[in-house]
């Protein structure tokens, strides 16, 4: 069974902090995808990422896939309010995706 | 495009009681999926659909029955609605399950067995 890791599972932070999270396995992925889910909504996706290694960056947000495609880390730059929800990471090596707990984030203004 | 729309929104049940949860997406997607979401559980998917007529089992299927009669609608059913039913459930969709595919969810139901 594919597991998928994350943490912290809860982060509290003051606005203009950074912050990185983290999602482990030690099964290995073809691709991987964060979404972020707002109270009271359903998960929407950030990014994929397919390449060992590979770095996105989405504004202040940037993810980067471990080179053995086992991990990947989610890191935010100068959080903001805004950026508040659970952070939901989902790994993909067969049908259906598989997804981790959950980074719960709180930003405070 | 409406995307991924769920019907109720809310429900209470009893124990004991049946409902149908429904799905729709106008994405004229193949995959679609029914996952329940708990405090500190993450998302769990209880069953899917690999397309119009076809559905298997997920992580926590007990309890839940399925049915894809037409590739845009997915309905979940309690035929005997339990506590441990308390939840928010989530349908999505995706074009296809294999590959870096993005899952559509809708906005969620919440139910309340009492």
């Amino acid at each position: 069974t594919q597991l998928l890791e994350q943490s912290p599972q809860f982060l509290s932070i003051q606005e203009g902090e950074n912050l990185t999270v983290y999602c482990n396995s030690s099964s290995v992925f073809s691709s991987l995808q964060w979404y972020r889910q707002e109270p009271g909504e359903g998960p929407v996706l950030l990014v994929t990422v397919v390449t060992g290694g590979e770095v996105k960056k989405l504004k202040r947000l940037t993810f980067q896939f471990g080179d053995a495609r086992k991990d990947s880390s989610l890191h935010i730059t100068a959080a903001q309010p805004g950026d508040t929800g659970l952070y939901l990471c989902a790994g993909e090596g067969g049908t259906p995706l598989v997804f981790g707990k959950g980074t719960r984030l709180s930003v405070i203004a | 495009n409406a995307g991924v729309t769920q019907t109720p929104k809310f429900r209470v049940l009893k124990t004991g009681q049946s409902m149908t949860l429904l799905c729709a997406q106008d994405m004229n997607h193949e995959y679609m999926y029914w996952y329940r979401q708990d405090p500190g559980m993450g998302l769990r998917l209880i069953h899917y659909s690999v397309g119009e007529g076809t559905t298997a089992k997920g992580e926590v299927p007990d309890g839940y029955n399925v049915s894809r009669l037409k590739k845009q609608n997915f309905l979940l059913g309690l035929e005997s609605a339990a506590p441990s039913q308390t939840s928010v459930y989530f349908c999505a969709s995706s074009l296809f399950g294999s590959g870096p595919y993005e899952q559509y969810f809708g906005p969620g139901t919440r139910l309340t067995v009492t």
